[in-house]
């Protein structure tokens, strides 16, 4: 199966704390790439991340940091010291290459409360 | 600036009206997506294009159509909509030639059918 599983529907958190969302995937092929996307109340996508399945570097982006284990099929997200613009819903993606398309498999989302 | 163009950003009809949702890339990318944003679903894929004249279903085709007669333009078409058809409608496109290059979205279309 090709599936992306976010579990927390919803994390609450306030203002400066350090909060992580977590995305498993699975997937049948050694060559994929994983994303992340933030969809802010207006509702756009906004691209954050791409990462590619020989690539298991952990990058970090500002307060922004994503840890990418193979081993447990995992592309967690942090966020250091959170604010109230990061209120928006998460989405962590899956892009196998044996499709050979640019189709993405998205999780359910995570939705991600700031409070001041 | 380069984009997708999505229109229009909100849309109103009744059960069986047809309508198109317009999507316009001015990338010259290849690669052309519908998605569907459903609450506890995420983002589904509708359809796809390759390029020109190709395209394909994606995982929940039934009740759309679409056209790829220009790289630029990938509409989305709804001969006879349905209220299980409200939704949040997302245009996408990328360059295939770059394998990892991401997936560029429009800003979504919301769609309520009464």
């Amino acid at each position: 199966a090709q599936k992306v599983t976010q579990a927390q529907t919803e994390i609450s958190v306030v203002e400066k704390e350090d909060v992580t969302l977590d995305c498993v995937y699975e997937t049948r092929d050694t060559t994929y790439y994983l994303f992340w996307y933030k969809q802010p109340p207006s509702g756009e996508l906004v691209f954050l991340i791409r990462r590619n399945s020989f690539d298991e570097q952990n990058e970090i982006s500002g307060r922004y940091s994503w840890n990418f284990q193979k081993s447990t099929s995992s592309f967690n997200f942090t966020i250091t010291a959170s604010q109230v613009v990061d209120s928006a819903v998460y989405f962590c993606a899956l892009s196998p290459r044996s499709y050979n398309t640019d189709k993405l498999i998205f999780g359910t989302g995570t939705r991600l409360q700031v409070f001041p | 600036e380069a984009q997708v163009t999505q229109n229009p950003r909100y849309l109103i009809t009744v059960t069986g009206k047809k309508l198109t949702v317009t999507c316009s890339q001015n990338m010259n990318h290849e690669y052309m997506s519908w998605y569907r944003q459903d609450p506890g679903l995420g983002l589904r894929q509708i359809y796809y294009s390759m390029n020109v004249e190709v395209t394909d279903k994606g995982d929940v085709p039934e009740g759309y159509k679409v056209s790829r007669k220009e790289k630029r333009n990938f509409p989305l078409i709804l001969e006879s909509p349905s209220p299980n058809q409200t939704s949040l409608y997302f245009c996408a496109s990328s360059l295939l030639a770059e394998l990892d290059s991401p997936l560029h979205f429009g800003n979504g279309t919301r769609l309520t059918v009464t």
